[in-house]
């Protein structure tokens, strides 16, 4: 299995509402990452994990929630969201030491009204 | 501070033609330097890579070139496809934090005209 899964693929909420972003990974990578990219930009990271801890938090709002909760799973729970936090959330994962490059999933779209 | 500059912005190229993507970084501890491609509606998918210490790597019609010296790495599409419109983000990376942290460019967007 050399795929990263996101779920789900689309997903609309208000702002009071609650929702969690998952990714997925059974290649054996140990670091995990979370970005998000407004249209035609650049994937910005926001989270890192390695080895199940998190080593990287770019400052993202606390309306933001990651969670690794083994070596394989990563989540990311909304909370609060405003309209500007609309984005495709992209999950990747790596080997954490070597370097091969990582691996994206194809993203959630989220829509915040 | 911008760390990574990529250019062109956008770029039109006829069915066959040679496409040339540039980035230029500052940051020296970067150590890793790949290309992304990513279609609309997915993520960006790894496309070639290459390490510090080789100036040149070529994959099939993709090539990468690297100029330590000078700070910059580019990418060079041959014959290019419709199929490779698309577009293209450098992203160098520096390892930190246990683990290594790409830093991306501002993309290319790549039309290659039938």
């Amino acid at each position: 299995d050399t795929e990263v899964t996101q779920t789900p693929k689309h997903l609309v909420m208000g702002m009071t509402n609650k929702k969690s972003l998952k990714c997925e990974q059974h290649m054996g990578h140990r670091a995990m990452y979370w970005y998000k990219q407004k249209a035609k930009k650049p994937p910005e990271l926001m989270f890192v994990y390695s080895y199940e801890k998190l080593s990287i938090n770019e400052s993202v709002p606390s309306r933001f929630s990651p969670e690794c909760p083994n070596s394989s799973l990563l989540n990311l729970h909304l909370h609060a969201l405003q309209p500007e936090d609309s984005a495709l959330y992209l999950c990747a994962s790596s080997q954490v030491q070597g370097n091969y490059g990582y691996t994206f999933g194809s993203g959630t779209r989220l829509t915040v009204v | 501070q911008q760390q990574v500059k990529q250019s062109p912005q956008s770029l039109i190229v006829q069915k066959g033609g040679i496409s040339i993507i540039n980035c230029a970084y500052e940051n020296t501890a970067f150590d890793y330097f790949p290309w992304y491609q990513q279609f609309p509606g997915k993520g960006p998918a790894l496309l070639i890579a290459i390490r510090p210490d080789v100036s040149e790597k070529k994959e099939g019609r993709f090539t990468i070139s690297f100029n330590k010296s000078a700070k910059q790495f580019s990418l060079h599409i041959m014959d290019s496809q419709p199929g490779d419109s698309a577009t293209y983000f450098c992203s160098p990376a520096e390892w930190g934090d246990s683990s290594y942290k790409l830093i991306f460019g501002s993309g290319t967007r790549l039309l290659v005209r039938p």
